[in-house]
């Protein structure tokens, strides 16, 4: 049973507009949440992260949003660029529990059209 | 500073060879795991270590060693290479503590087994 599920593969946009990708989880024991992107090639790189506590984290253009009752995280781009156009990957780690032992949904493709 | 260093890039085994993908880190994280991506899926973990001399398993170890003989470095063994172990494997560092560190990842190994 995959406990993190990103259930859009891919996402094509404007740029200029927003892109909204999607993340949902099973475990309740997750507590922490962090989003990072990869580019062909090379390993994932941090993007942002949320804890539990919180309901919205945001840095620059990506915002996260959590809704712990529902079990579902976003990551909001505004506005988003072409540069943009990478892989995202939602992670999850339950309480007191490393970063590097996260658990990985499988990823969307973002495309971000000039 | 390097961060996460992996080597080789790219490599391909035949049935039932062995070999280490070498991973080194100079953050001094105290924290250290290996991931793996198969093509359409997240990452995957394979073994972690909190500090030298202590390691232990992750979601996916069998066919795999791993030893920690120094904060910086995290070797991954190979006993005996399977059509089924081609991935791209993802070596990754973070602080040591609970929850809220990202991990910093390298540029991964391309392995391919015949």
């Amino acid at each position: 049973d995959q406990q993190v599920k990103q259930n859009s593969p891919s996402l094509s946009v404007q740029e200029g507009r927003i892109s909204i990708l999607n993340c949902d989880y099973t475990n309740s024991m997750f507590d922490y949440f962090l989003w990072y992107k990869k580019y062909p090639a090379e390993g994932p790189t941090f993007l942002i992260s949320i804890s539990s506590i919180k309901d919205k984290n945001e840095d620059g253009r990506f915002t996260v949003f959590l809704n712990k009752s529902a079990k579902h995280l976003s990551l909001h781009i505004v506005p988003s660029q072409p540069g943009d156009s990478a892989v995202y990957f939602c992670a999850a780690s339950p309480f007191l529990t490393n970063a590097g032992k996260s658990t990985f949904g499988d990823g969307t493709t973002l495309t971000v059209k000039p | 500073n390097a961060g996460v260093t992996q080597t080789p890039k790219f490599q391909v085994l035949k049935t039932g060879q062995s070999m280490t993908l070498q991973c080194a880190q100079d953050m001094n994280h105290e924290y250290m795991s290996w991931y793996r991506q198969d093509p359409g899926m997240g990452l995957r973990l394979i073994h972690y270590s909190v500090g030298a001399g202590i390691t232990d398993q992750g979601e996916v170890p069998n066919g795999y060693n791993v030893s920690r003989s120094t904060t910086e470095d995290f070797p991954l063994r190979l006993l005996s290479a399977a059509p089924s172990q081609t991935s791209v494997y993802f070596c990754a560092s973070s602080e040591t503590g609970g929850g809220s560190t990202e991990a910093f990842f390298g540029q991964g190994t391309r392995l391919t087994v015949v």
